[in-house]
């Protein structure tokens, strides 16, 4: 059974549409939750963190927002794309207090 | 400013042989490097990590070398096959409290049957 979910698993967008994309996880009490954005054929880059519901950390500015509604979810969203925002959306969690984090399937998104 | 540099951007190695990975960093605060292996169209999937006390970490055909005096790691892929081929990523975690991760630009391997 998938620990960690995202969708949708795709999107295609206009430039100024808004957009949400979701992480769930299943399984795992009180994950540390991890938002990265990753370009075509590039690194990856954190986005935002969260050690617990209601609470987000944001590391780099994007003209993006974070919210953990749920011990479980985590949702990424913004009211007004650009196409700097087109690329790969990956989702991570990890356990208090352990150093590994682990990569959900990603969404793929397209900003036309 | 790139705190973490892999080379080469590329690699091709003939099935059987040894592929050889490399990585770099700046910051001395990084404590823990995970490599990651990334397939097409995939999420990335932890391969082998090392924490900064240890200089050498095994796992199976895996292997990581580190050396802290030089801040350069490297990972080994012993007799590589077709299935290796990927995209590998070496990140470092610094003690910023946020258990953040700072990815390289990835190395990009392909093993020839």
């Amino acid at each position: 059974a998938q620990t960690i979910h995202q969708w949708p698993v795709a999107e295609i967008k206009a430039v100024g549409s808004p957009l949400s994309l979701g992480c769930t996880i299943k399984g795992k009490s009180s994950p540390n939750l991890y938002w990265y954005w990753q370009a075509t054929g590039g690194t990856l880059q954190q986005l935002f963190y969260s050690i617990t519901v209601g609470q987000v950390e944001s590391v780099v500015q994007l003209n993006l927002s974070a919210s953990r509604p749920k011990d479980d979810q985590f949702i990424l969203s913004t009211e007004k794309l650009l196409l700097s925002h087109s690329g790969f959306y990956l989702c991570a969690w990890s356990l208090a207090g352990e150093d590994t984090q682990y990569f959900g399937p990603g969404t793929r998104l397209l900003v036309l | 400013q790139q705190q973490v540099r892999q080379s080469p951007q590329s690699l091709t190695v003939w099935e059987g042989e040894t592929a050889i990975l490399n990585c770099s960093y700046e910051n001395s605060a990084f404590d823990y490097f995970p490599w990651y292996q990334q397939f097409p169209g995939e999420g990335p999937a932890l391969l082998i990590a090392i924490r900064s006390v240890s200089d050498k970490k095994e796992d199976g055909r895996f292997t990581i070398f580190f050396n802290k005096r030089e801040k350069k790691l490297s990972l080994h892929i012993t007799d590589s096959q077709p299935g290796d081929s990927a995209t590998y990523f070496c990140a470092a975690r610094g003690g910023g409290g946020n258990n953040k991760l700072t990815f390289g630009q990835g190395t990009v391997l392909s093993v020839i049957p």
